[in-house]
């Protein structure tokens, strides 16, 4: 069974960066796509971006100077990192997995709840 | 970005009833829409993908139509457990966007 796990800080300073892993269980981060998604109060989401297969990324035009996703595959992890945090990335972040026959999301991870505040 | 404009907001139903959630893209996205569950406390799970097409392992009381740049997400017979949020995304064009979600809430 494929399972996803996020995990990282809960709080995060502004301007810090913000830095998530998301461990996999049951399936190879070598295969299909792998992404992250945000969940603000008040319930809007946000897709910021993907991993693919081979490595390759694309971001959310929204994030994409502040964001880097990036994996590992010998610990079969990817990982989100978002710099220059501010008080409007509070935030639910989950990853997911892609679908390989289109961008849908068939696996999540439980999310985790990030606070950006002093 | 395609705009995802979802409603209701919430709905209150009870057991057995019947109930329609609603998407409208703000352009074409020619089918490719999901529509996810997610329970209190849990990870969200596709209930179905193409606008139409069920995920393995979903109840056929789970069911997905399309009018145009509209679609539904229909719940027959409803359950105990079909209470939680439920959300559309368009897997058309990147960025990938999604509905603002309608919460259900079973009497």
């Amino acid at each position: 069974e494929v399972q996803l796990q996020e995990s990282g800080p809960g709080l995060v300073k502004p301007s810090q960066s913000l830095s998530l892993t998301c461990s996999v269980t049951g399936y190879s981060v070598t295969s299909n796509y792998w992404g992250w998604i945000r969940k603000f109060p008040g319930n809007k989401m946000e897709w910021m971006g993907y991993i693919s297969y081979s490595g390759s990324t694309a971001y959310n035009p929204s994030l994409k100077s502040r964001i880097s996703i990036t994996r590992d595959t010998s610990k079969n992890q990817f990982f989100l990192q978002l710099n220059s945090g501010t008080t409007e990335d509070t935030a639910t972040y989950s990853c997911a997995r892609l679908d390989n026959s289109g961008y849908y999301f068939d696996y999540w991870g439980q999310g985790v709840m990030v606070t950006v505040s002093s | 970005d395609i705009q995802m404009t979802q409603s209701p907001a919430s709905l209150s139903a009870s057991l057995g009833e019947t109930v329609s959630i609603e998407c409208l893209a703000s352009e074409d996205i020619y089918s490719n829409l999901a529509w996810y569950q997610q329970r209190p406390g849990k990870s969200p799970q596709l209930l179905i993908y193409y606008a139409t097409t069920l995920q393995d392992g979903v109840p056929s009381r789970f069911s997905g139509s399309e009018s145009g740049t509209q679609y539904s997400l229909e719940i027959n017979s409803l359950q105990p457990e079909d209470e939680g949020d439920y959300f559309c995304q368009q897997s058309y064009k990147f960025p990938l966007t999604f509905g603002s979600g309608t919460k259900l809430e079973i009497k």
